[in-house]
């Protein structure tokens, strides 16, 4: 089955300084891979995904993620961080034979510091 | 052009109450999912609905159910509840059943509280 890691339960960055948000999947075939941003009282918005093609993705906002198969990774990364990115971000995996069935990570909570 | 729409925005329930939340998908999409998100975790599936049939399923106890009317907006019933059904609850949708390559654009909620 299967899983999503996010190892990184809370990051603080200061504001202009680089992201990277880690993200490990396990799954036997070839995954779809997600970034999804949740604000406060918000929804849960698409940032990029990687289907195939170039491992490296750009998304909205000016975030990036690079999928690595040889470490199950797809880190996000952003070099500098704005104020309003503060929020909470999931990694999510699909495929296939589970439709539009994701399964996703713990999160990752992001405090942006002046 | 709206997106996906949710309602009620919150929800109290004592254990053992029914519960019904309400979907509306985004224009022009016919396939709804929901999920549950408990307090610091991640969404968890619990069902998708197309054609008003229920097409997959999660890990998720008989208590929950569903349902997909013609216009394609959808309901969750939840019965008997327990304390530990007290979750945000997503609905996303998204234009067909053509799988993962398609976006799944997500409503804000329903934050439910079983006390």
């Amino acid at each position: 089955a299967q899983s999503v890691t996010q190892p990184d339960i809370h990051i603080t960055v200061s504001e202009g300084a680089s992201l990277e948000l880690r993200c490990n999947y396990s799954y036997g075939a070839t995954p779809y891979l997600f970034w999804y941003v949740q604000s406060p009282g918000q929804g849960l918005q698409l940032l990029l995904k990687y289907f195939s093609g170039d491992t490296l993705v750009q998304g909205i906002k000016g975030f990036e993620a690079e999928f690595k198969r040889s470490q199950s990774s797809f880190n996000l990364r952003k070099p500098s961080v704005h104020w309003s990115d503060a929020a909470e971000y999931f990694c999510a995996v699909g495929a296939w034979d589970t439709g539009n069935q994701f399964y996703f990570g713990t999160g990752t909570s992001l405090t942006v510091i002046p | 052009d709206a997106g996906v729409t949710q309602s009620p925005t919150h929800l109290i329930k004592t254990r053992g109450q029914q519960v019904t939340l309400r979907c509306s998908p985004k224009s022009g999409h016919d396939t709804v999912s929901w999920y549950q998100q408990a307090l610091g975790q991640g969404p968890q599936f619990i069902f998708q609905y197309y054609e008003e049939e229920e097409r997959q399923r999660g890990n998720f106890p008989d208590r929950f159910s569903g349902h997909q009317f013609p216009n394609y907006s959808s309901e969750l019933n939840v019965n008997a509840l327990l304390l530990g059904d007290s979750a945000l609850y997503l609905c996303a949708s998204s234009p067909g059943l053509a799988g993962p390559f398609d976006t799944q654009y997500f409503g804000p909620g329903t934050r439910l509280t079983v006390l």
